[in-house]
């Protein structure tokens, strides 16, 4: 009854680190979405996967890389985090139809410094 | 790029009295979500609503998806002080799996 979970909950990292954050759904759910929270701006997607080894880009793609070998894992690596980057990252996982419920992890608190 | 304008941005009020949040676009949306999202947690869903003119009705809570299916509204009745958080309004496009999120109303209901 896991649900969908991230790890870890609160990171600090320095500018120039790789630093990778994960999430995982036990539901098997197709679709898994990673979203960026900052003050103003509202939920911004990063990236989304649709299926295993199926990823695209969303609204702010840029300094994010992911990768989906399972499909209910679906890690988020910042490749050289930058104080930008600094913001609240949130998974999600949808089964598949547009009225479906898109269930949100507890979300990873990222300061870079 | 679709937009989703959720208004107000900000909402305090006592315990007991009502409230309105507005959630509006210049595209038309095939489905429209409601969120509510606690300190320290991610978004959880309230309702879909999927036809012009819905009413749909959560407790205290209804929600409102317009005829044009281009705008939607929360009304909150008798809030409480487990009503505070931020609601957030994501709208489907067509096929379009991707949600567009507003940005988010903070309301906070005072005792």
């Amino acid at each position: 009854d896991a649900g969908i979970t991230q790890s870890p909950r609160y990171k600090i990292t320095e500018t120039g680190r790789q630093v990778t954050l994960m999430c995982h759904q036990t539901w098997s759910h197709s679709y898994m979405f990673w979203y960026r929270q900052d003050l103003g701006h509202g939920l911004r997607l990063i990236y989304y996967s649709a299926a295993a080894d199926i990823t695209d880009k969303g609204e702010v793609p840029d300094g994010y890389v992911v990768s989906r070998s399972k499909t209910e894992n679906f890690p988020l690596t910042l490749e050289s985090a930058t104080r930008s980057q600094t913001s609240v990252y949130f998974c999600a996982s949808r089964r598949g139809l547009d009225t479906d419920t898109q269930y949100f992890g507890p979300g990873t608190r990222l300061t870079v410094l | 790029t679709q937009l989703l304008e959720q208004s107000p941005q900000f909402l305090s009020i006592q315990e007991g009295e009502n409230l309105t949040v507005y959630c509006n676009s210049s595209s038309v949306f095939s489905s429209l979500q409601w969120y509510r999202q606690e300190p320290g947690e991610g978004p959880v869903l309230l309702v879909t609503v999927v036809t012009g003119g819905e009413v749909k009705k959560l407790k205290r809570l209804t929600f409102q998806f317009g005829d044009a299916r281009k705008d939607s509204s929360l009304h909150i009745t008798a809030a409480q002080p487990g009503d505070t958080g931020l609601y957030l309004c994501a709208g489907l496009a067509g096929s379009n799996y991707k949600l567009t999120f507003g940005k988010g109303t903070l309301l906070t209901v005072n005792p």
